[in-house]
């Protein structure tokens, strides 16, 4: 089993509709975070959370540490949304390595 | 502005030939990452360093190696050695005391021919 597990894999929704995307984990964590990647490959950082909610613009992540899981919402969802969406974990003991999920594949169609 | 620079962003080698990848942070972390990414899969570790003249093995380290020489750069390099070279490349760094904090880089995605 995956330390990181994202779902769904693959997301199509239409623009305007609110989507949720998933990670849990199953690892101590010091940090979670979750990344953009667009079909270039490069990789943007969203978000950084340790407790709580984050927000920027359309985007808000949340994390519940007790039950080791967290979510990125996007409201008000545009065509330049779509892209893979990654969940990654920042491990505790000091060696801060970055532990990642498969990411999650979103098309926002017109 | 602080950042983490990958160069270079995409890289055609023939097979056979060394290839290095460049990574240069200017955000003082301590701790340097090179992670692989292959098509449907996570981001896998290859290796990771904490301090200068220091770096350890990831999960993925056969046919790769890399150095530090300097906080400010972790080059990786492609060995022929390496069966499937063919893949995307990131490199991170982060904080290891204090408040958690990582950047990545924007990736190299290295063809080989």
């Amino acid at each position: 089993k995956n330390e990181v597990e994202q779902s769904p894999q693959n997301l199509t929704a239409q623009e305007g509709e609110f989507i949720t995307i998933n990670c849990s984990y199953s690892v101590g964590i010091s940090a979670l975070h979750w990344l953009q990647q667009h079909p270039g490959g490069g990789i943007v950082s969203l978000f950084m959370l340790s407790s709580g909610k984050k927000k920027h613009g359309r985007l808000i992540a949340t994390i519940n540490i007790q039950e080791k899981h967290s979510s990125l919402h996007i409201t008000a969802s545009h065509p330049r949304d779509s892209a893979v969406y990654i969940c990654a974990v920042s491990s505790q003991g000091g060696s801060e390595k970055l532990v990642f999920g498969k990411g999650t594949k979103l098309t926002v169609n017109p | 502005d602080g950042g983490i620079t990958q160069s270079p962003k995409y890289l055609f080698r023939k097979e056979g030939q060394n290839v290095t990848l460049s990574c240069e942070q200017n955000l003082n972390h301590d701790a340097m990452y090179w992670y692989r990414q292959d098509p449907g899969q996570g981001l896998r570790l290859i290796y990771y360093s904490q301090i200068v003249n220091d770096f350890q093995k990831g999960d993925i380290a056969e046919g790769y190696s890399v150095s530090r020489e300097k906080k400010e750069s972790f080059p990786l390099t492609v060995t022929s050695a390496q069966k499937n070279p063919t893949a995307f490349y990131l490199c991170a760094s982060s904080t290891l005391t204090g408040v958690p904090e990582a950047f990545f880089g924007q990736g190299t995605r290295l063809t080989v021919v």
